[in-house]
């Protein structure tokens, strides 16, 4: 079964403006993490932002942030300000405990910024 | 969170062929693991290299093809062996450390991207 669900192939958004990539998750461990990584052409792995399935408050990092919903088991991924240099593909991750730390990924989501 | 470094960043191999790719890590880390990313597709974990013994595979990677080293804290290798067009992929591998908040994070090294005709 797909632990991770990105059910956005592509996305464009226009420069300056705000992008909303979904993600949703599937697991039966009570202690768990969802990450986000960026990956541009170059083909390099960029960790963004993490959360814990027992942080209180979503996760932020400057024009990132995480719109985490534990009941629906969603981890969306906030954009604000699109930059040109933010298009590449974006992969959600969950590590489950049980995992030791292995990540399973999402398919990706590729954002293409118009300006 | 720990710089990894992995060479080569890109090949172009011939059938038949093997070819090793080396990942070195600026500070130990008890954790390193390989993943492949084939042309299109997410990442999918090869194996957890484990210093001092053998490497832990995932279902559908066997050592034969994919064997491993990890001879100390800061170093591996993955050896793709006897490459066919189908491992034309990016092999990346990563590391567990610390972000600014203390969470457990995989950094990744730039990837080796390997072309085989």
């Amino acid at each position: 079964a797909q632990k991770i669900t990105q059910t956005q192939p592509g996305m464009f958004v226009q420069e300056k403006e705000a992008v909303t990539l979904d993600c949703t998750y599937d697991t039966s461990d009570p202690s768990y993490g969802l990450f986000w990584y960026k990956q541009p052409s170059s083909g390099e792995m960029i960790f963004l932002i993490y959360q814990g399935s027992y942080d209180q408050q979503n996760a932020t990092e400057g024009r990132y942030s995480l719109n985490f919903q534990k009941a629906r088991k969603s981890a969306n991924l906030v954009i604000s300000a699109s930059q040109l240099g933010d298009s590449a593909m974006y992969f959600c991750a969950m590590r489950e405990t049980v995992n030791d730390y292995k990540l399973s990924f999402g398919a990706g989501t590729t954002v293409t910024v118009r300006a | 969170s720990a710089v990894i470094s992995q060479k080569p960043s890109r090949d172009i191999c011939q059938r038949g062929t093997s070819l090793t790719i080396q990942c070195q890590v600026d500070s130990q880390v008890t954790m390193m693991f390989w993943y492949r990313q084939q042309p299109g597709q997410s990442l999918t974990l090869i194996a957890t290299a484990n210093q001092g013994s053998e490497a832990t595979y995932e279902s559908g990677f066997v050592i034969d093809k994919f064997p491993i080293s990890r001879p100390n804290l800061t170093f591996s290798t993955l050896t793709v062996s006897n490459m066919s067009p189908e491992d034309s992929s990016i092999y990346l591998c990563s590391a567990l450390g610390q972000d600014h908040s203390g969470a457990n994070v995989l950094t990744f090294g730039a990837g080796s991207r390997l072309t085989v005709l």
